[in-house]
């Protein structure tokens, strides 16, 4: 089945500056890759998703490139803003369903902290 | 913009009581999902369901666990004898089609004691 590690766990920057968190993924028939964005608390939040025909989508801050040779994908923030502190997590359809629906599975999270 | 939402949002039972975790999925969706997340970990696949029967369930689904659609709005997770590792938030979603972006509800934070 997919498995989905995700990396860093934590990630502490400054405000204004970049955060790129990375996941890679181990099936190859996978093509729909999303990222969610959880506040302490709060419900899952579906932020950008790219799936396997693109190698980039950007909107505004946010931006992710997928690189399917080597089955990873990153999420890029840029300009951060304290209010984009949360954790994130990546995810990846389950290969049964042909990589490109059904259930999730999801990356461990990352803790990004923006510090004003 | 409409959004999947859930009842309670806070659950306390005792071990061993049936629990019903409920949500009504976004109107025009056709797929429905339920995800658990222990406290302070990733999020994890329990069961998916489409055309009023399951699609896939993971290992975590046991028989302790079951899914209904009761009526054309409302979808259901029951926990049939629950256990204290039961404990932890449950978030339903729901997408429009099998392979679209899944919309997650606010959870519904289950305690057994």
């Amino acid at each position: 089945g997919e498995n989905v590690e995700q990396h860093p766990s934590t990630l502490s920057v400054q405000e204004g500056d970049s955060a790129v968190i990375k996941c890679t993924y181990s099936d190859s028939a996978s093509n729909y890759f999303p990222w969610y964005k959880q506040e302490l608390g709060k419900r899952p939040q579906l932020i950008i998703d790219i799936r396997s025909n693109v190698g980039e989508k950007k909107d505004q801050r946010i931006a992710v490139t997928l690189n399917k040779t080597a089955k990873h994908f990153s999420l890029h923030i840029t300009e951060t803003q304290p209010e984009d502190s949360a954790v994130y997590f990546c995810a990846a359809p389950d290969p049964n369903y042909g990589g490109s629906q059904g259930n999730l599975i999801f990356g461990k999270g990352t803790k990004l902290s923006v510090k004003p | 913009e409409p959004e999947v939402t859930q009842t309670p949002s806070h659950q306390v039972t005792q071990m061993g009581q049936e629990v019903i975790l409920r949500c009504v999925p976004i109107s025009n969706h056709l797929y429905f999902y339920w995800y658990r997340q222990i406290l302070g970990q990733k999020v994890e696949f329990l069961v998916s369901f489409y055309n009023n029967e399951i699609s896939e369930k993971s290992e975590i689904f046991d028989d302790q666990f079951s899914v209904e659609r009761p009526d054309g709005s409302n979808f259901t997770l029951k926990i049939r004898s629950t256990k204290l590792e039961d404990s932890a938030m449950y978030f339903c979603a729901s997408s429009v089609n099998g392979g679209a972006e899944q919309f997650f509800g606010p959870g519904t934070r289950l305690t057994v004691l």
